[in-house]
């Protein structure tokens, strides 16, 4: 079955450290691959896609995700993290249909 | 500005009642999307839409029913065949094509009187 796993339920870290979210998935031939963003009692915002190409995707907000195929595996970073990144993240993986299939979610919390 | 518009934002449904959620794109896209969000499980696709006139099942489709009679418009209804229908509704929109990304509506929450 296609999947997509975010192992971790929160990730916590510190205001101007480095932010990691991880995301891997399992899915047949080679799939285009978003993250997502969703502020509370709002709807998802897309932050970036890797669709072919360069393996690290620059994004929204100084996101930018790295996209590796052996490990099947699209992890998003930031190199310094703000309060205001505070949020619930999204993977979400495209087959070759119009379907994406989205990952449980993370929520990242960020300390002052 | 162009965007996806849901409404009402809440939404409060009696035992046996049918309720409508509306979802209006002013984007020109062609497809549309209705899903699920429930705590700890992320998004799940209830029906989605591609051209107008047309639409397929997701993976929850039970106890739900859409129609697609404008390109502008996707409205979702409820029906009392859903057992267990409180959680939030997000509309989403896109071009055709699964490497476009999806724009989202703000979202309904819909919950039992």
């Amino acid at each position: 079955a296609q999947s997509v796993a975010q192992p971790e339920d929160q990730v916590n870290v510190a205001e101007g450290n480095p932010l990691t979210v991880k995301c891997t998935y399992s899915v047949s031939g080679n799939p285009y691959l978003f993250w997502y963003v969703q502020y509370p009692n709002r709807g998802l915002q897309f932050l970036l896609k890797y669709i072919t190409g360069d393996n690290l995707v620059k994004g929204s907000y100084g996101f930018e995700a790295e996209f590796n195929k052996s490990q099947t595996s699209f992890h998003l970073k930031k190199p310094s993290a703000l309060v205001s990144d505070s949020a619930l993240y999204f993977c979400a993986v495209s087959p070759t249909t119009d379907k994406l299939i989205f990952g449980t979610g993370t929520r990242l919390q960020v300390f002052p | 500005d162009g965007g996806i518009t849901q409404s009402p934002k809440y939404l409060f449904r009696k035992e046996g009642q049918n309720v409508t959620l509306s979802c209006e794109q002013n984007l020109n896209h062609d497809a549309m999307y209705w899903y699920r969000q429930d705590p700890g499980q992320g998004l799940r696709l209830i029906y989605y839409s591609q051209i107008v006139n047309d639409f397929q099942k997701g993976d929850i489709a039970e106890g739900y029913s859409v129609s697609r009679e404008k390109k502008e418009s996707f409205p979702l209804t409820v029906t009392s065949a859903q057992k267990n229908p409180t959680a939030f509704y997000l509309c989403a929109s896109s071009i055709v094509g699964s490497n476009q990304p999806q724009h989202f509506g703000d979202g309904t929450r819909l919950s039992i009187l």
